[in-house]
C-alpha cells in the first residue's frame, strides 16, 4: 500500500499563499488519483479537488476554484497543494490521500496544519 | 455537486450494542459511496467502500449496505476502540462529498 509523508507545519499571514507537497512511496503514483482534503478545528472533512499525475489536469470543488493549485510530479512521486489569498477560515489541516479503484480514498497523508494568523 | 446527509449527527452507545448510521445522497448514485472512521488527530480510514465491501483488515462487525440515495453503516456489537466519528463520502462525481460525520460516544 502506498505511504504519503505531507510536509510540516505552516504559519501564514492573511493573504498570503501556502503550498504543501505530499510525498508518496511504496506503490503506484501516476495512475491514481491524488486529492487533497480539508479539516478545519473540530469541524468534518471537506474534499477540495484531486489529479491524476499521468494526465496532469486537475478538478477542484467550486469552492476553491481560482484560489486552489493542485499539481503533480511523477519524477519525484510527489504532488502539492497551493493555496493563495489565506484567510483565517482556511485554518486546518491538510490532507493529501490516494483514491482507489471507483474514488474510495484507500491512503492518506498524515495531515499538516495550516494556521492563518496576523 | 452532491449533498450528503448523515444521522444522526451524534450518538451515545455502549459496548456491545448495535448501532446503525445513515446516509442520505441528495441524488442517485449506485453504490459509489464510502464510509470512513477517524479518531482523534488522526487522518480517516477506509471501512465500507462502494456501499457494502468490507475494506481489506476492517474488523466483520462493520457492514453497510444500500444503493441508489440511501445508505447504512452498521456496527454489530461495539468494541471500545470503535468510539469515533464517522463520516459517508460519494465518490460518483466530483467533487467526492462528504456528509457532516457522526460522532460515537461512550
Amino acid at each position: 500500500q502506498v505511504q504519503l509523508v505531507q510536509s510540516g507545519a505552516e504559519v501564514k499571514k492573511p493573504g498570503s499563499s501556502v503550498k504543501v507537497s505530499c510525498k508518496a512511496s511504496g506503490g503506484t503514483f501516476s495512475t491514481y488519483a491524488i486529492s487533497w482534503v480539508r479539516q478545519a478545528a473540530g469541524q468534518g472533512l471537506e474534499w477540495m479537488g484531486g489529479i491524476i499525475p499521468v494526465f496532469g489536469t486537475a478538478n477542484y470543488t467550486q469552492k476553491f476554484q481560482g484560489r486552489v493549485t493542485i499539481t503533480a510530479d511523477e519524477f519525484t512521486n510527489t504532488a502539492y497543494m497551493e493555496l493563495s489569498s489565506l484567510r483565517s477560515e482556511d485554518t486546518a489541516v491538510y490532507f493529501c490521500s490516494r483514491d482507489g479503484a471507483n474514488g474510495r480514498i484507500d491512503s492518506w497523508g498524515q495531515g499538516t496544519l495550516v494556521t492563518v494568523s496576523s | 455537486d452532491i449533498q450528503m446527509t448523515q444521522s444522526p449527527s451524534s450518538l451515545s452507545a455502549s459496548v456491545g450494542d448495535r448501532v446503525t448510521i445513515t446516509c442520505r445522497a441528495s441524488q442517485s448514485m449506485s453504490s459509489y459511496l464510502n464510509w470512513y472512521q477517524q479518531k482523534p488527530g488522526k487522518a480517516p480510514k477506509l471501512l465500507i467502500y462502494a456501499a457494502s465491501r468490507l475494506q481489506s483488515g476492517v474488523p466483520s462487525r462493520f457492514s453497510g449496505s444500500g444503493s441508489g440515495t440511501d445508505f447504512t453503516l452498521s456496527i454489530s456489537s461495539l468494541q471500545p476502540e470503535d468510539f469515533a466519528t464517522y463520516y459517508c463520502q460519494q465518490s460518483y462525481i466530483t467533487p467526492y462529498t462528504f456528509g457532516q460525520g457522526t460522532n460515537l460516544e461512550i
